[in-house]
């Protein structure tokens, strides 16, 4: 399987501080994408990142891309309670084919 | 407003009870797919379909069929449900070319 994995599985952190989570792939990509995912809800985009890029801001939002390690970090600062949420990553492999980690579930305690 | 919605959001069904999960998106996009989402396995596609009257198997496609006549609409047909294929599915849209997805808000089978 081509299925990428996140770690930690699981992040339990105070409210103010930063959490960090990575995504580990197996393939070459197009891009990878970060998508968060309330409670059985539907996914929600984040960032997007391209093979050609190595670091992207959006907002509270930093992600890092290594191509030679096949690997990601997604880094939230300044923590909130509504960032509660279970995040994944995403490979876009084809332009049409993408691989869903499993996720990390982050728990922001207020 | 822009958006990706699937009906039925709930369903209970048995065995062998033909069924189809409609997926709608109002956005234009020509890329639609089809996911499910399993405890400890993250989301794995189904089938996508690049534009109308064209798609291809994803993932997990055994068990399930897919047809695109029109570009808003992307339904899911489970010809002969099984108890394996209890699960949260969701849709899921985007433009041409590398980007982002737009899901709809998932629909929870369960099939006895």
């Amino acid at each position: 399987s081509q299925q990428g994995e996140e770690d930690p599985q699981a992040l339990s952190i105070q409210e103010g501080e930063n959490a960090t989570m990575n995504c580990s792939y197996k393939t070459s990509i197009n891009n990878l994408q970060w998508y968060r995912q309330n409670s059985g809800r539907g996914l929600v985009h984040l960032i997007l990142i391209r093979s050609n890029e190595r670091e992207k801001h959006s907002g509270r939002l930093r992600v890092t891309l290594d191509t030679s390690k096949k690997s990601s970090s997604l880094l939230i600062t300044a923590s909130r309670a509504a960032d509660t949420a279970s995040y994944f990553c995403a490979t876009d492999v084809t332009g049409n084919q993408f691989y869903f980690g499993t996720g990390t579930s982050l728990t922001v305690i207020p | 407003e822009a958006q990706v919605t699937q009906n039925p959001r709930y369903l209970i069904t048995v065995t062998g009870k033909k069924l189809t999960v409609t997926c709608s998106q109002n956005m234009n996009h020509e890329y639609m797919s089809w996911y499910r989402q399993d405890p400890g396995l993250g989301l794995r596609q189904i089938y996508y379909s690049m534009n109308v009257e064209v798609t291809d198997k994803g993932d997990v496609p055994e068990g399930y069929k897919v047809s695109r006549k029109e570009k808003r609409n992307f339904p899911l047909i489970l010809e002969s449900p099984s108890p394996n294929q209890t699960s949260l599915y969701f849709c899921a849209s985007r433009q041409g070319g590398y980007n982002e997805q737009f899901f709809g808000p998932g629909t929870r089978l369960t099939v006895l």
